[in-house]
């Protein structure tokens, strides 16, 4: 069965640093999302991207984020000069968009640690 | 007032126990409704999808909708130690490509 992927499973950084986190969404889905979980905390969401370009995003998603499909099958995550409050599991996501009713598939997550 | 409302748990049952867990939610324009489920550091996993109100059975899972009252259930019959995980709702409106999660609850099945 198809699974959405995600590289590195962790990821340790000094704050400050930049960093990219990378997924590997299901072959022939539309829509691409990131969410983030703090430990212990709820999932948020953080944006949606479809055609190529922003759909959605949150409040958390500021100009320290960006998002970017560079070829036909990855879809990154940038984080810029991390902050230690930036420390949380790091979920994609992907969505067949073929229907209305579809609903979305989530990667194992990478663990960003920030110190 | 938060979007979607999920008591947090822990809830702790023994095995074979029916399992209720529910979410309130405050926007009307919520069409589809997800149950997943999270074990600890993984991913969530979808379990159930429904759309507007209705029941749906998948195994010993059913998933509720009550769109009058703003309210989805989900249970889960003969409950097992392998059910023991974080359960999420989550839901989007028709055409709106943002999905709302609640809190979870955090459920323990004792052997």
């Amino acid at each position: 069965e198809p699974e959405v992927t995600q590289t590195p499973s962790h990821q340790v950084t000094q704050m400050g640093q930049e960093v990219i986190l990378r997924c590997v969404p299901i072959s022939n889905h539309l829509y691409f999302y990131w969410y983030r979980q703090i430990l212990g905390q709820k999932v948020e969401f953080l944006v949606s991207f479809y055609n190529n370009e922003i759909s959605e995003k949150s409040e958390i998603f500021d100009d320290q984020f960006s998002v970017e499909r560079p070829d036909g099958s990855n879809f990154t995550l940038k984080i810029r000069s991390t902050k230690l409050e930036d420390s949380a599991m790091y979920f994609c996501a992907s969505r067949p968009g073929t229907r209305a009713t579809d609903t979305q598939y989530f990667g194992p997550g990478t663990r960003l640690t920030v110190l | 007032q938060k979007e979607v409302e999920q008591d947090p748990g822990p809830l702790s049952v023994p095995e074979g126990a029916i399992v209720s867990l529910n979410c309130t939610y405050s926007n009307s324009a919520f069409q589809y409704f997800m149950w997943y489920r999270q074990y600890s550091r993984k991913g969530p996993e979808l379990l159930m999808y429904t759309y507007s109100s209705g029941n749906k059975e998948d195994g010993r899972f059913t998933a509720q909708v009550d769109k009058s009252s703003k309210y989805i259930s989900l249970f889960i019959r003969d409950s097992q130690p392998s059910d023991s995980a974080t359960y999420l709702c989550a839901m989007r409106p028709y055409n709106f490509n943002k999905f709302y999660f609640g809190s979870g609850t955090k459920l323990n099945v004792k052997p």
